[in-house]
């Protein structure tokens, strides 16, 4: 168990949908970081919260969009699915001046 | 742009040799940070080993070592004595810090493992 958790770790859902995927930071991390793993772009850095503010944003398209709630959690919320944005979805959190990166066991997103 | 390169898509080892797995990098940053991640199967991304740009020592842990060479820009992983668990995917990526402080990672394609017996 690396401490960060993610929910849940498979999901499949149908084009159009909207899903919430949740991350649980490990204890003492202000810093969650979301990225994609899809087989065609490999892994893409999404969004960046710190400490429940938006930091950085990378590759995220306009039907994502993510926050971090004041208990440090985050969600990335995935509107008007489409089959290319099946992909493994992780989540990692470090302590903002530490250069580890610890991450989630991943939700692996299905859209049929 | 900063950028990581992995040249070798697959790799095959035998059981208690040692590979090498090559990473490249391309960054105008005078301080960066560069890691190695192993993913399994099974999917989950596992933290090998990380090199500081200022580092005058390659980082070392347990059977991983990187063999970093700043004039080069390469930060290659050395697995010694490999394991049949030492089958995966493995990737560099560097930690980019930007104006805002936001340290995400940059990543490389990868590079698949198989250890045979």
């Amino acid at each position: 168990d690396s401490g960060v958790t993610q929910t849940p770790k498979h999901l499949i859902t149908a084009t159009g949908q909207r899903v919430t995927l949740r991350c649980s930071p490990r204890s003492g991390d202000l810093s969650v970081y979301w990225y994609q793993q899809s087989l065609d772009q490999g892994l893409q850095f999404l969004i960046q919260y710190y400490n429940g503010e938006e930091r950085a944003k990378g590759n995220i398209l306009e039907r994502f969009s993510a926050q971090q709630f004041p208990d440090l959690h985050s969600e990335l919320n995935l509107s008007s699915l489409e089959l290319g944005d099946s992909a493994l979805y992780f989540c990692a959190s470090s302590q903002d001046r530490n250069y580890g990166y610890t991450f989630g066991s991943g939700t692996r997103l299905t859209v049929v | 742009a900063q950028k990581i390169t992995q040249t070798q898509p697959g790799m095959f080892v035998q059981e208690k040799e040692a590979v090498t797995l090559d990473c490249t990098y391309d960054t105008s940053d005078q301080s960066y940070g560069l890691f190695w991640y192993k993913q399994p199967s099974s999917g989950e991304m596992i933290f090998l080993i990380y090199q500081g740009s200022y580092d005058e020592q390659n980082a070392t842990e347990g059977r991983y070592s990187l063999n970093f060479q700043k004039a080069r820009k390469s930060a290659n992983l050395v697995i010694s004595a490999s394991q049949l668990g030492d089958s995966a995917m493995y990737f560099c990526a560097m930690r980019e810090v930007n104006a805002g402080n936001n340290r995400k990672l940059i990543w490389g394609l990868g590079t698949s493992l198989a250890v045979n017996p």
